[in-house]
Formats: structure tokens, C-alpha cells, sequence
């Protein structure tokens, strides 16, 4: 089975710390993703990742950043958290898709973020 | 420009009565289309996908999805509902680099 994990299922910072979301994936997926989680809002794709090194923007990219140094890994960085950032932080991976379509993500558990 | 509407934010149903959880999405091509379940706690997990093969696509859980192209629909729909079956639903579309999450529908079960 494809196992995504996340290092932290719960976390708390305090304003203005620098947060780092780590990722990893086993299945040697080229497809790397970060989404945040909202009521109401479903899933919003923060940065995604199709290969090593390579990064695009998501919908709200502002805030945020991240690495990708080698495949199985995709960080994601709070340069200075803020309470608008409070959330939970979804990874996902994924194989690249065929054209105009996706293959199917899969999800870790989730990073539950509080800033105070 | 794509998306995805879920029509129902909570549906509650009786154990072993259907269910049915209501998508309808807007896209420019013939986009793929997922149904992903939530378990409080837990990741997304896929439960079918659409990719113009068959309209009528059967997932895991007993859980099946039409595709309705003249109703830009893909409702997701069980004959007979489980207390497991408890969770949030998202519907998701999907085109080149864009994938787009519906708001999600939380399926309540009453014993």
C-alpha cells in the first residue's frame, strides 16, 4: 500500500516562528502536494511538486514555501506563522497523470496547526 | 476555468436506507472526476474515479458514482447506508494541472 506520512499530526507555534511541515512518500511518486483544509472551504491547494527541485504555486501560495531536495520528500514552510494560518495541513502524492487528467492522490493524516 | 459544487454541505440518513451525496461540476473538456471520503482523523481516501471509460463507476464500500455529461452531475449514491459510512465526502474535478476540491458533504448515520 502507498503510505504517505506527515511528521506531526498536531502542532502548536506561537506568531511569528518559522514552521516546517514535513512530508514523505514510499511509492516513488513524482507528484508532490500540499493543501490546506478549512470548513467550507474544502481542500485548497497551497504548492505542488512534479519533480525534484521543481515547484509550482497553488491557488494560495502567500505565506508559504517549499522544498523538495529529493523525491520522496516535500517540506512545507511557514516563514512566519500567523493565526490566519491556523489549519490542517493535508500531503498528498501522486503519479504524473495523462493528459488533461490526474491520477489519484494519495493522502497522509494530516497536520493540525494552531497558531496562537 | 473549472469547478466543483457540492449541492448538500450535511445529509443524515438512517442506517440501511440509500444515500445519495450531490455533486455538479463546470469545466471546459472532458474532465476526470473522484469521489474522496474523510474519516474523522484520518487523510482522504478515493473512493472511485471517472475517466471516460464507463459513466456508471463502481468504487470501494459498495459506493457507485454516474456520470451525467447533459447534467454536469457525478452524484454518488449506496443502496443501503452502514453507521461506518459516517465520514465527510469531497467531490473532486480534474483537468491538466488543476484539480479542484468541492466544499464537502458530511454523511451523518442514525442507527
Amino acid at each position: 500500500d502507498v503510505k504517505v506520512t506527515q511528521s506531526s499530526r498536531y502542532l502548536v507555534k506561537r506568531t511569528g516562528e518559522k514552521v516546517f511541515l514535513e512530508c514523505v512518500q514510499d511509492m516513488d511518486h513524482e507528484n508532490m502536494f500540499w493543501y490546506r483544509q478549512d470548513p467550507g472551504l474544502g481542500l485548497r491547494l497551497i504548492y505542488f511538486s512534479y519533480d525534484v527541485k521543481m515547484k509550482e504555486k497553488g491557488d494560495i501560495p502567500e505565506g508559504y514555501s517549499v522544498s523538495r531536495e529529493k523525491k520522496e520528500r516535500f517540506s512545507l514552510i511557514l516563514e512566519s506563522a500567523s493565526t490566519n494560518q491556523t489549519s490542517m495541513y493535508l500531503c498528498a502524492s501522486s503519479l504524473p497523470g495523462g493528459f488533461r487528467t490526474y491520477n489519484e492522490q494519495f493522502f497522509g493524516p494530516g497536520t493540525r496547526l494552531t497558531v496562537l | 476555468a473549472q469547478s466543483v459544487t457540492q449541492l448538500d454541505s450535511h445529509v443524515s440518513v438512517s442506517e440501511g436506507t440509500p444515500v445519495l451525496l450531490r455533486c455538479n461540476y463546470s469545466s471546459s473538456y472532458s474532465p476526470s472526476l473522484f469521489w474522496y471520503v474523510q474519516h474523522p482523523n484520518k487523510g482522504l481516501q478515493l473512493l472511485l474515479k471517472y475517466t471516460s471509460a464507463a459513466t456508471l463507476v463502481k468504487g470501494i464500500n459498495g459506493f457507485e458514482a454516474e456520470f451525467k455529461k447533459s447534467e454536469t452531475s457525478f452524484h454518488l449514491t449506496k443502496p443501503s447506508a452502514h453507521m461506518s459510512d459516517a465520514a465527510e465526502y469531497f467531490c473532486v474535478v480534474s483537468l491538466v494541472f488543476d484539480m479542484r476540491f468541492g466544499a464537502g458533504t458530511r454523511l451523518t448515520v442514525k442507527p
